[in-house]
């Protein structure tokens, strides 16, 4: 079974700050993804953020980065230049062989001006 | 590129009453999923689609739930009769096949109360 934890339920952070978000996880596969997507009261689920488990190299995506810790099972995401439009609920997710996601309870970001 | 199509946005029903949500991915999509959201928690698989064949859905309540994807494109979640234990958002996600395409792309998800 696959299992996602975020311990931070709730964030804030000041505009133009840098805010990370933790996320930790377990799976007996050797190969498989993990995601940071962002969910707006808009309810749409976006993807910020996508690391492959076999690339030892932190995926950016301009102002997103993430630190991935493959013995640790750690993958947190890192949030430069906060922005307004940056809140949101936050998800890590694991997805394996089976291509499902499996979602933790999710981080809060509020983006204070 | 149109995005994954869900409606309705909201649906408000009595408890014992049924209730369908309809969903379109983006084209070309072969795998399709359906996701139960309960207020304050993450998205739950609750059945997966390839083409038109059921890949997972043993999440999914068959007492209640049922769920098809007929021709391999649309596909419609039903619930009768519906439980207070219901109340949540549904979501629908959608994904290419190919080694390495694993991004799922979601709707706007259709927010059910029962009452």
């Amino acid at each position: 079974a696959q299992t996602v934890t975020q311990s931070q339920p709730e964030m804030s952070v000041q505009e133009a700050e840098t805010v990370t978000l933790s996320c930790t996880y377990d799976t007996s596969e050797n190969n498989y993804y993990l995601f940071w997507y962002k969910q707006p009261p808009s309810r749409q689920m976006i993807l910020v953020i996508r690391q492959e488990a076999y690339k030892q190299q932190n995926a950016t995506e301009n102002r997103f980065s993430v630190n991935f810790q493959k013995a640790a099972k750690s993958f947190s995401l890192k949030i430069s230049d906060s922005q307004l439009g940056d809140t949101a609920m936050y998800f890590c997710a694991l997805s394996g062989s089976a291509r499902q996601l499996t979602f933790g309870s999710g981080t809060q970001l509020t983006v204070l001006p | 590129e149109a995005g994954v199509a869900q409606s309705p946005r909201y649906k408000i029903i009595e408890k014992r009453q049924s209730v369908a949500f309809w969903c379109n991915p983006i084209s070309g999509h072969a795998t399709l999923y359906w996701y139960q959201q309960i207020l304050g928690q993450g998205p739950k698989l609750l059945i997966q689609f390839q083409n038109n064949g059921v890949v997972d859905d043993s999440q999914l309540p068959k007492d209640r739930f049922s769920a098809e994807r007929l021709k391999g494109v649309d596909s419609t979640l039903k619930i009768q009769p519906a439980k207070l234990e219901d109340s949540a958002v549904y979501l629908c996600a959608s994904s290419l096949e190919g080694i390495g395409t694993t991004i799922q792309y979601f709707g706007a998800g259709t927010r059910l109360s029962v009452l």
